[in-house]
């Protein structure tokens, strides 16, 4: 298994309040991506970095942030939660055009 | 914009059987990735197969193998011999390169959850 962790694993919050999810990677992978799933909507990309300090947006990016200071942290923050950012948020690597490795995912509540 | 369809929310299958769970996709390029991932019940993504749209051959692994057909732009997944640890849903995903960016963004279906019965 690739070398992949998320914490929290779980969590609950209450609306308005800020949320850090942390990936963490051992594999030295360039890429790096944060996703979320629904159900009915598959996973959707939340954002991407292809390296330290390089990052862009995904497609349902609005109401998060990302940060990525070393190769091995990519950081997803809800600013100010809300209860449709409710979800399971996956963090994914890949070297260059190699696979996509998933982490073991975060749950997350917003009430 | 590309998309990818997975038209059976949900199957089933007898173990020892096999299944075929269906994916269309559609895009302009000529250049592109297709994948299988499998998550069980512990929503671990587990990669099942890949398939390069250059490559004629359809990619086979073990008791997974995949009908890739360009033209109609579809990419089937068949598990033969079905097992009971094959219950989990299933989602097919596109990823097309980005020469500018340098980056692989993936694209997902909505997914099929399959049953394996006993």
């Amino acid at each position: 298994d690739a070398g992949i962790t998320q914490s929290p694993r779980h969590k609950v919050t209450e609306t308005g309040t800020p949320v850090t999810l942390r990936c963490h990677q051992t594999e030295n992978h360039r890429y790096m991506y944060w996703y979320r799933q629904d159900p009915g909507h598959g996973l959707r990309l939340i954002h991407y970095s292809y390296g330290v300090k390089d990052t862009d947006k995904g497609e349902v990016s609005d109401g998060y942030s990302v940060s990525r200071s070393k190769t091995e942290d990519f950081l997803l923050t809800l600013e100010s939660a809300t209860s449709s950012q409710t979800s399971v948020y996956f963090c994914a690597i890949s070297r260059t055009q190699e696979t996509q490795y998933f982490g073991p995912g975060t749950r997350l509540l917003v009430l | 914009a590309q998309t990818v369809t997975q038209s059976q929310p949900e199957m089933s299958v007898q173990e020892a059987e096999t299944v075929t769970l269906s994916c269309t996709y559609d895009t302009s390029e000529n250049n592109y990735y297709l994948f299988w991932y499998k998550q069980p019940p512990s929503r671990q993504m587990i990669l099942v197969i890949r398939q390069e749209a250059y490559k004629q051959q359809n990619a086979t692994e073990n008791r997974f193998s995949v009908n890739f057909q360009k033209a109609a732009k579809s990419f089937s997944l068949k598990i033969s011999d079905s097992q009971l640890g094959d219950t989990a849903m299933y989602f097919c995903a596109f990823m097309k390169p980005s020469f500018t960016s340098g980056t692989y963004k993936y694209i997902f279906g909505t997914g099929t959850r399959l049953k394996v019965l006993a």
